[in-house]
């Protein structure tokens, strides 16, 4: 059966102070992990896709890579709005899509 | 501005009660899904539907069901036989049914309670 994991639960970080989250999925036939940001009461917002270990992909100030066996988003000199419930996913195919169960981030001013 | 529409945002069912969530998007994607959000749980699949009169049961079908006889459009009805209904509804759509190539869209949900 398909697991992604996550960890931390929670983060809370001064702002300006980088930190990474991590992913650790066990995926048969892996084709894509995906990175989503979810606000309180909303809907999740894609973020990332990463096909292939050794992959990286940036958008701001975050930074998502992906390994054989986890994937990690690394978070440079958060500001407060980047407080949110971060998911991650992945997917052997198609409509087998497995959610971890977030790491929820709070960025203190 | 593209996007998908989930209504109504907050929705509360009595005992015994059929209510049905709407989803419309106006992506022009072919594939949707719903998926329920419950407390220190992942998001689980409840449906999809890749092409205009075909869905497919997901993890969680039991006491849903659907319809998909537009393109845009995707409605759940939690029936009285879910009996654990209370939960955040998240409908979602795809470009294609692979979803990896893609990924999702969301919309902005609906909390379901039972009163």
């Amino acid at each position: 059966e398909d697991q992604v994991t996550q960890s931390p639960e929670a983060l809370r970080l001064q702002e300006g102070e980088s930190s990474s989250l991590n992913c650790s999925y066990t995926v048969s036939g892996l084709r894509g992990l995906f990175w989503y940001r979810q606000d309180p009461g909303k809907g999740p917002e894609f973020l990332f896709t990463l096909y292939s270990a050794g992959e990286e992909k940036e958008k701001e100030r975050l930074k998502a890579t992906l390994t054989k066996k986890e994937s990690f988003l690394h978070i440079t000199a958060p500001k407060p709005e980047d407080s949110a419930t971060y998911l991650c996913a992945g997917t052997g195919g198609y409509q087998k899509v497995t959610f971890g169960t977030g790491t929820k981030l709070q960025v203190i001013p | 501005d593209g996007g998908i529409t989930q209504s109504p945002k907050y929705l509360f069912r009595k005992e015994g009660q059929n209510v049905t969530l709407s989803c419309e998007q106006n992506l022009n994607h072919d594939a949707m899904y719903w998926y329920r959000q419950d407390p220190g749980q992942g998001l689980r699949l409840i449906y999809y539907s890749q092409i205009v009169n075909d869905f497919q049961k997901g993890d969680i079908a039991e006491g849903y069901s659907v319809s998909r006889e537009k393109k845009e459009s995707f409605p759940l009805t939690v029936t009285s036989a879910q009996k654990n209904p209370t939960a955040f509804y998240l409908c979602a759509s795809s470009l294609t049914g692979a979803a990896f190539e893609n990924g999702y869209t969301f919309g902005s949900g609906t909390r379901l309670t039972v009163v």
